[in-house]
């Protein structure tokens, strides 16, 4: 089974509006990572926020991590078409190797 | 200048056959990866490679063997394929190794598909 899961496993919104995407995992982690997929290309990184960070910004994208819940959201606001994507969640268990979920596909319609 | 390059782009082969694909990074990392991406996305860690150490998920059949001429290239190659084989194939760099510790670099991807 996968360690991070997303939620919702796809999602449809209008530019302008925000997305809201949702990962959970199992075991403890040092840090949590966010990557970006399009269509038909390599997977780029957005953002890590380590375990004793609450919250992140890196322009447009929000990133929190509650370590009590094993969860962590990625936000983005005021979607664009271009941000049309997957977005993935990893985690690395006990300095392990990177673990993925597996994705949410945004998709934003002009 | 692209940061992590893998060749082909695309392979269709039929089953049985021995194939390799290959990988180049130009960031002077220490570290790279293979990953395996199936049909409904899931994408799994294959191997994680430097000049020190292999770590193998040990769930990779053993018809998989990374080679790495130098610490810029890390190909895969695949004996016997199966029609299973058929995915997605990412190779990744990260500059230290840490595994989770830090932001990896993909490449493109090299869509394999079995006949």
């Amino acid at each position: 089974s996968q360690q991070g899961e997303e939620d919702p496993q796809a999602l449809s919104i209008q530019e302008g509006e925000n997305a809201t995407m949702n990962c959970s995992y199992k075991t403890s982690i040092n840090n949590l990572q966010w990557y970006r997929q399009n269509s038909g290309r390599g997977l780029v990184h957005l953002i890590l926020i380590r375990s004793n960070e609450r919250e992140k910004h890196s322009g447009r994208l929000r990133v929190t991590l509650d370590t009590s819940k094993k969860s962590s959201s990625l936000l983005i606001t005021a979607s664009r078409a271009a941000d049309t994507a997957s977005y993935f969640c990893a985690t690395a268990p006990a300095g392990n190797m990177l673990t993925f979920g597996g994705g949410t596909r945004l998709m934003v319609k002009p | 200048d692209t940061a992590v390059s893998q060749t082909p782009k695309y392979l269709v082969t039929q089953m049985g056959n021995d194939k390799s694909i290959k990988c180049e990074q130009n960031l002077g990392h220490d570290t790279m990866y293979w990953y395996k991406q199936d049909s409904k996305k899931f994408l799994k860690i294959m191997f994680s490679y430097n000049n020190k150490e292999l770590i193998i998920n040990e769930t990779v059949p053993n018809r998989f063997s990374p080679k790495s001429p130098d610490k810029a290239h890390l190909n895969l190659h695949i004996n016997s394929l199966e029609l299973g084989d058929s995915a997605v194939y990412f190779c990744a760099s990260s500059q230290l190794g840490l595994g989770g510790e830090e932001t990896q670099y993909f490449g493109p991807g090299t869509r394999l598909l079995v006949l």
